[in-house]
């Protein structure tokens, strides 16, 4: 089955840094990579997702790169601000036959911004 | 290491019926949560449960309960079975005060209502 990788599991930038959080998958049957952030005490709540005919997509700050050939996909942050605070986790998605898409999530990282 | 075990795998009911799914979290996870994931859609919140209370709510119908039990699994009540309820129902657990970190999902049961 799928395997999600996820690195850093913890990340520290200053205010204003940019914040890059890194993923890998073993099926290269995924077609659909979202990202979820998770704020304490919330549950996670989907910020941005990519798709595999896609190589890149971006909204405002963030932005989610996909490398199909090596099975990784990558979260940028720029210009963090002290609420980009959280927990991120990155899934990928597959198709197991009978329609069910399932989500398999990496482990999260824990984005810490300092000002 | 451990992960979050759900229980069943894989559920048959009729229409009008009733559900119940388990899910046993991380050691030291005192958080859990319930996604409902419909064909081709993304996991929907349920509920989600910290120290036995109900923290959060979501898309939860009146038809199904859940409750977190003092060993931290947590339990899905589903009556009145509804075609619709067909989906897969994944359990996540989490620590809040982040001592093994961490977000993780089971594997989910696979409800199938006839």
């Amino acid at each position: 089955g799928e395997n999600v990788e996820q690195h850093p599991s913890t990340l520290s930038v200053q205010e204003g840094d940019s914040a890059v959080i890194k993923c890998t998958y073993s099926d290269s049957a995924s077609n659909y990579f979202p990202w979820y952030k998770q704020e304490l005490g919330k549950r996670p709540q989907l910020i941005i997702d990519i798709r595999s005919n896609v190589g890149e997509k971006k909204d405002q700050r963030i932005a989610v790169t996909l490398n199909k050939t090596a099975k990784h996909f990558s979260l940028h942050i720029t210009e963090t601000q002290p609420e980009d605070s959280a927990v991120y986790f990155c899934a990928a998605s597959q198709g197991d036959g009978t329609g069910f898409q399932k989500l398999v999530f990496g482990t999260g990282t824990r984005l810490l911004v300092s000002p | 290491a451990a992960g979050v075990i759900q229980s069943p795998r894989h559920l048959i009911k009729e229409k009008r019926e009733t559900a119940t799914l388990k899910c046993y979290p991380i050691p030291r996870h005192d958080t859990v949560y319930w996604y409902q994931q419909g064909p081709g859609q993304d996991p929907q919140f349920l509920i989600s449960f910290y120290e036995k209370m109900q923290s959060d709510k979501g898309s939860i119908p009146d038809r199904f309960s859940a409750q977190q039990f003092s060993d931290y699994h947590s339990e899905l009540n589903m009556s009145s079975l509804e075609l619709g309820d067909s989906a897969l129902y994944f359990c996540a657990s989490s620590s809040m005060t982040g001592v093994t970190g961490g977000y993780t999902f089971g594997s989910g049961t696979r409800l199938t209502v006839v």
